[in-house]
């Protein structure tokens, strides 16, 4: 079934080195979502991709959507600490009233 | 995140029994929507409402029951027949018709069935 794929599982990082996960969807995507889950916590948005070939910068973190809008990275420049959790990809592939489809996530883990 | 509870925090209930989950906004958001996540699998979509007095199953539908009889409310009824009910439930809601997709999440029940 159409799914949404996400790589690494887990990244280990010394901090201040950069950080990068992937995300591959099985269809063509309406649009992408990014979260984050900070340990115990609940997902947070952080930013929504929409064009095909989109790159969106926060600080930090550098957004991108492939041209088939089939996949998406998200980069982190310069580690830190506040940067631990784990980072989630999410894909509408039905329709926004079914909900997002989300991938497994990235679990960061960031050693000082 | 911001407007939107869920009550309680964790949760334990006995092998058998049913157990509902509360979720309020008050956000004004038509869309509501139930996720179960479990360590490693990321966010499953149980059911979700575009609008009052209608919702429809997700991908993990089996063993769940969820109303929807105000906006503001979309509770979750973990039954009996859901076979592995141990997880951290998440509720989000989205406006719909909006310019982005965005999903605001509640912070999560942890329901431990023991």
């Amino acid at each position: 079934g159409q799914q949404v794929m996400q790589i690494p599982q887990y990244q280990h990082v010394q901090e201040g080195e950069d950080f990068t996960t992937y995300c591959n969807s099985s269809t063509t995507l309406s649009n992408i979502q990014w979260y984050k889950q900070r340990p115990g916590g609940h997902p947070v948005f952080l930013i929504q991709l929409v064009k095909s070939g989109e790159v969106k910068k926060q600080k930090r973190l550098t957004f991108q959507f492939g041209e088939a809008k089939k996949n998406s990275s998200l980069h982190i420049t310069a580690t830190q600490t506040t940067d631990v959790g784990t980072y989630f990809c999410a894909g509408l592939l039905r329709g926004g009233a079914d909900g997002l489809t989300f991938g497994k996530g990235t679990h960061l883990i960031i050693q000082p | 995140d911001g407007g939107i509870t869920q009550s309680p925090k964790y949760l334990f209930r006995k092998e058998g029994q049913n157990v509902t989950l509360s979720c309020e906004q008050n956000l004004n958001h038509d869309a509501m929507y139930w996720y179960r996540q479990d360590p490693g699998q990321g966010l499953r979509l149980i059911y979700y409402s575009q609008i009052v007095n209608d919702f429809q199953k997700g991908d993990i539908a089996e063993g769940y029951s969820v109303s929807r009889e105000k906006k503001e409310s979309f509770p979750l009824t973990v039954t009996s027949a859901q076979k592995n009910p141990t997880a951290f439930y998440l509720c989000a809601s989205r406006l719909a018709g909006g310019i982005t997709d965005t999903q605001y999440f509640g912070p999560g029940t942890r329901l431990t069935v023991l």
